[in-house]
């Protein structure tokens, strides 16, 4: 059975960092293009960034470009987002999810909430 | 403002038929296939249709895609109380270099 599994979440200020992980099980993670989903509470869905299964296409929406980094260990099956120069917009449940196809298993959702 | 275009809002009563549209542009739906996702409140989205009009395994025959130029349709029939849901279709997006969702749509069981 996959299991996608987020953790990091939490509270954070304006201009901070966060870094969000994501344990992967039941299947070949290494070989698994893996991507981050947003959705603001109440909202729609948006994608945020994808890796392709040896790290070499990453790629961004552009209201993250320059901000946010995904990135994975194969060795630990684990991928991770890395998010600098958080602004209030980022504010809202963060979804680590399985491609091929996009949406083939979801996790439970990460809240970030951006806040003074 | 999603660059696919759904209906905010879809209703039906049991056993009935309905469907769900989702209007694009060249750059996605145009060229590129539409996946489905439904997601009952409070809970993550799951696949319900990809590439167009295939099912995962799991996935009811009483729910089909369909696409046709740059516009893409979900229907569901022998419509359920459990298919209250809001259901979502998503497509890569050539131009954006990006994949792109619908803002979604709320389906209510009468």
């Amino acid at each position: 059975e996959v299991q996608l599994v987020e953790s990091g979440g939490g509270l954070v200020q304006p201009g901070g960092s966060l870094r969000l992980s994501c344990a992967a099980s039941g299947f070949t993670f290494s070989t698994s293009w893996m991507h981050w989903v947003r959705q603001v509470p109440g909202k729609g869905l948006v994608w945020v960034s994808h890796i392709n299964g040896d790290a070499s296409d990453t790629m961004y929406a552009d209201s993250v470009k320059g901000r946010f980094t995904v990135s994975r260990d194969n060795a630990r099956n684990i991928l991770y987002l890395q998010m600098n120069s958080l602004r209030d917009e980022d504010t809202a449940v963060y979804y680590c999810v399985k491609g091929g196809p996009l949406g083939d298993s979801w996790g439970q959702g990460t809240l970030i909430t951006v806040s003074s | 403002q999603s660059v696919l275009t759904q209906p905010p809002s879809a209703s039906g009563t049991p056993g009935q038929r309905v469907t769900i549209s989702c209007s694009g542009s060249s750059s996605n739906i145009g060229s590129k296939t539409v996946n489905w996702y439904q997601q009952v409140p409070g809970t993550a989205p799951k696949l319900l249709i990809y590439n167009n009009n295939q099912r995962p395994s799991g996935v009811p025959d009483r729910f089909s895609g369909s696409k046709s130029g740059t516009s893409a349709s979900l229907a569901i029939s022998g419509l359920r109380s459990e298919d209250e849901a809001g259901y979502y279709c998503a497509a890569w997006d050539v131009t954006l270099s990006g994949w792109v969702f619908g803002g979604g749509t709320k389906l209510t069981v009468l």
